[in-house]
């Protein structure tokens, strides 16, 4: 049972364009969602978190928007740029006070075409 | 400040051999998580252990274990590997329990032939 879901496998954008990356999850009890990105023979880096009690969390190029009704989250580049060119997890915990259990999404393959 | 160091980076063994991964953390780092990568599963949790104790388990079978040392340094092992246990295991530290922000190592690719 997946319980964080990333529909789309990759996503192919234009260099200085907006990249938006989708999130879906089941489990309203999650309280704390992570975005990470991770480069090939690299693992896995932070990139921005957002508590369920917010709806929008800012840090330079990149936003994530929370909407708790639709159990959705997504993740905006903004200009996207070569570098960003990576797989994107979505992450998310419940008790995340107690715990660093994550649940991980499939990932999305995100190329910023120059 | 050095990051997470995972070894061996690469290795293969034959299906019923057993074989120990080794994770130092982040000076510092009391947490540290492991997580396998397959193709089309995404990351899935194996188990966290804080200042030597398991603190939370994956949904995995029996022949996954794990442990820390009072370094913090942990070890899993994978006994009588299948197949399927054929993926990229990383290990991730932090802080304490319940930080979330993990730092990822860069894995130990595993392959069972």
């Amino acid at each position: 049972d997946q319980q964080v879901k990333q529909n789309s496998p990759s996503l192919s954008v234009q260099e200085g364009r907006i990249s938006i990356l989708n999130c879906d999850y089941t489990n309203s009890m999650f309280d704390y969602f992570l975005w990470y990105k991770k480069y090939p023979a690299e693992g896995p880096t932070f990139l921005i978190s957002i508590s369920s009690i917010k709806d929008k969390n800012e840090d330079g190029r990149f936003t994530v928007f929370l909407n708790k009704s639709a159990k959705h989250l997504s993740l905006h580049i903004v200009p996207s740029q070569p570098g960003d060119s990576a797989v994107y997890f979505c992450a998310a915990s419940k008790d995340s006070g107690a715990t660093n259990k994550l649940i991980f999404g499939t990932g999305t393959l995100l190329a910023v075409q120059p | 400040k050095a990051g997470v160091t995972q070894t061996p980076r690469y290795l293969i063994k034959t299906r019923g051999q057993q074989v120990t991964l080794s994770c130092s953390p982040i000076s510092g780092h009391r947490s540290v998580s492991w997580y396998q990568q397959t193709p089309g599963q995404g990351l899935q949790f194996l188990f966290e252990y804080f200042s030597e104790t398991q603190r939370n388990k994956g949904n995995f079978p029996g022949r996954f274990s794990g442990r820390q040392f009072s370094n913090s340094r942990s070890e899993m092992n994978v006994s009588t590997l299948e197949l399927g246990d054929s993926a990229l295991y990383l290990c991730a530290s932090s802080y304490s329990s319940g930080a979330n922000v993990l730092t990822f190592g860069a894995g130990s690719r595993l392959t069972v032939l």
